[in-house]
Order: C-alpha cells, then sequence, then structure tokens
C-alpha cells in the first residue's frame, strides 16, 4: 500500500516568509509524528498527534511553529517568519497506535531559508 | 541535551566483513532501542529493535545488542554487502511515543 507521503518534495523561501509543509500518513495510522533534521544533526521531535489532538507539542522550538491535523489524516506544520536557522529536513511519520514503536517515515520536505 | 550519542559519524566495512555500529544513551528510563536505515532523499526505514528487558535481538545478518549497566547498545551487520551502505541512526523511545535520535553512523560497505 501506499507509504507517507510529504510535500512539497523541497521548498526554498525568503526570510520572514510563512511556509506550509504537508503530510499524508498511511491509512488507518492514528498516531502522527513530526521530526526535523538539521545539518549534521540527528532527527529532532517536534510534535506528535493522536487523532487530532497533539497531546505533546514539547518540541516546537518556538511559537513561530504550529501544526494541525484534520480528519484524523492529513496533517500540517506552518512556519510563520521562517527564519534561516529554520533550514533542515522536515519528516513526517506515522504509526498504527500510540505506543507503537513502528513508526513509518515519509522522503522528508527540504526546507532552504534564503 | 543529546540523549542519544552515535560518536562515529562515519564507517567504512569491506563486503563480507562484520559491520558494528555503536550507540551510547544517558536516560535509564528508555524502554525501547530501534535502529533505522536511511538512504539518500529517502525516510529512515525501521531495520530492528530491541526491549530493555532484553540483551539481543536477531534478525537475519542483523542482531542488536543491549548492554543496560553501560547504557550502551550495537548493531551487527554480518556479513555486510554494498546494499547496507547507508546512514544508520539510533533511537531510544520513551513512554511509547517521541523517538531520542542519535546523528546517524554513515556505512560505507567496499566490494
Amino acid at each position: 500500500g501506499a507509504g507517507v507521503s510529504q510535500s512539497p518534495s523541497n521548498k526554498v523561501t525568503e526570510k520572514g516568509k510563512d511556509v506550509e509543509l504537508r503530510c499524508d500518513p498511511i491509512s488507518g495510522h492514528t498516531a502522527l509524528y513530526w521530526y526535523r533534521q538539521s545539518l549534521g544533526q540527528g532527527l529532532e521531535f517536534l510534535i506528535y498527534f493522536q487523532g487530532n489532538s497533539a497531546p505533546d507539542k514539547s518540541g516546537l522550538p518556538s511559537d513561530r511553529f504550529s501544526a494541525e491535523r484534520t480528519g484524523g489524516s492529513v496533517s500540517t506544520l506552518t512556519i510563520q517568519r521562517t527564519q534561516q536557522e529554520d533550514s533542515a529536513v522536515y519528516l513526517c511519520a506515522s504509526s498504527p497506535r500510540t505506543n507503537s514503536y513502528e513508526q513509518y517515515f515519509g522522503p522528508g520536505t527540504r526546507l532552504t531559508v534564503t | 541535551d543529546q540523549q542519544v550519542k552515535q560518536n562515529s559519524p562515519s564507517l567504512s566495512v569491506q563486503e563480507g566483513r562484520i559491520s558494528i555500529l555503536n550507540c551510547d544513551y544517558t536516560n535509564s528510563m528508555f524502554d525501547y532501542f530501534l535502529w533505522y536505515k536511511k538512504y539518500p532523499a529517502e525516510g529512515p526505514t525501521f531495520l530492528i529493535s530491541i526491549s530493555s528487558i532484553k540483551d539481543k535481538n536477531e534478525d537475519g545478518r542483523f542482531t542488536v545488542f543491549l548492554n543496560k549497566s553501560a547504557k550502551h547498545l550495537s548493531l551487527h551487520i554480518v556479513p555486510s554487502q554494498p546494499g547496507d551502505s547507508a546512514v544508520y541512526f539510533c533511537a531510544a523511545q520513551l513512554y511509547g511515543y517521541a523517538l531520542n535520535f542519535g546523528k546517524g553512523t554513515s556505512l560505507l560497505v567496499t566490494p
């Protein structure tokens, strides 16, 4: 079946602009996660959804970052007033349920802020 | 504060030999450990895992060892194949959801 998809695959934006990144999880997966990987770093947890609610937003680096999930499916990660330090690969993952270690990752969105 | 550390950014191994990738962690509350493999321009894919109550898990050519007293785990690949060349991430799980990742080790298997 189809895996996790993310769009766009690449995004170049000017500093100060807002961007939206989209994630389509595997159908039926109830849990959804956003991570980011900055250059030379490991994957950094940002936020987690169980259904449409986000019990854990602790990883969001600032209030410029927000995310929502609708219909228990698609999620968007929004970054307002982008800064150069926001440049990274943003990865989305889904899993069949909470407390599952099986997280299936999408290919990521490479964001470059100029 | 990096709770999962992979101190070797790269490793080169000859085809047919054993590859050993190492990982250290600081939080003794982690209850699950995983290895993910990542090819360029793709998301990480799950490779193998181990529960904190075990010390070894084997799946084909891949074996993960956990030493809780040392807070150390390792991934052994035997025999290594050129297709194993990728970046390997160690991850640890706490409370069943968020994964804490290391920075990755780039493995190159040469013919």
